[in-house]
């Protein structure tokens, strides 16, 4: 079965400490990772798709990387206005669970000034 | 462009009410997938819509029924409410179904059920 975790489930950072976000993944036919951030009370807000392993992708402060096994977000120098829930998911093959999206439990990521 | 929009945003019901929540996607998406949330659980896949049909189903008990329109905006109900359906429910749409794609989320309707 397809399965999700993320590491570790909150993180507590000093702002400009830069660290990263683990998602471990198992799924039959990979058709994209998705990473997310949700604040309090909000929808999950589209960050980055990865497709395939050696991949990875830039915004401000976040890069995301995938590997066959797993994906990292890495938070450089963060601020406190990126502590957030972020949520990993992943789209198996169509003919695996129909291609349903799958999301881990999430980190709850908090800078402090 | 506007996003995701559901109504309403908050809602108190009773056990063995129903309800129905509704989502109107991004102008031009015709998938639309509604998803639960609860701190215990985390998200969990509810179904999917595309052009009024619905393309895969989670592992929810047949009390949680949806569906979509012509405008692709959808509706999800829930019949006789029970304390564990409290949760955020989410709705989000893609352009297109059944291949690989980005889903974009709406704020959410948080339901509590007294």
């Amino acid at each position: 079965e397809d399965q999700v975790t993320q590491s570790p489930e909150a993180l507590r950072l000093q702002e400009g400490e830069s660290s990263s976000l683990n998602c471990s993944y198992t799924v039959s036919g990979l058709r994209g990772l998705f990473w997310y951030r949700q604040d309090p009370g909000k929808g999950p807000e589209f960050l980055f798709t990865l497709y395939s392993a050696g991949e990875e992708k830039e915004k401000e402060r976040l890069k995301a990387t995938l590997t066959k096994k797993e994906s990292f977000l890495h938070i450089t120098a963060p601020k406190p206005e990126d502590s957030a829930t972020y949520l990993c998911a992943v789209r198996g093959s169509i003919y695996n669970q129909g291609g349903k999206l799958i999301f881990g439990q999430g980190t709850e990521l908090s800078v402090k000034p | 462009k506007a996003g995701v929009t559901q109504t309403p945003r908050y809602l108190i019901k009773t056990r063995g009410q129903q309800v129905t929540l509704s989502c109107s996607p991004i102008s031009g998406h015709r998938s639309v997938s509604w998803y639960q949330q609860t701190p215990g659980q985390g998200l969990q896949f509810l179904f999917e819509y595309f052009s009024e049909t619905q393309r895969n189903k989670g592992n929810f008990p047949g009390r949680f029924s949806g569906r979509q329109f012509s405008n692709s905006r959808s509706e999800m109900n829930v019949s006789t409410l029970e304390l564990g359906d409290s949760a955020l429910y989410l709705c989000a749409s893609s352009g297109l179904a059944g291949i690989s794609y980005e889903q974009y989320f709406g704020p959410g309707t948080r339901l509590t059920v007294t």
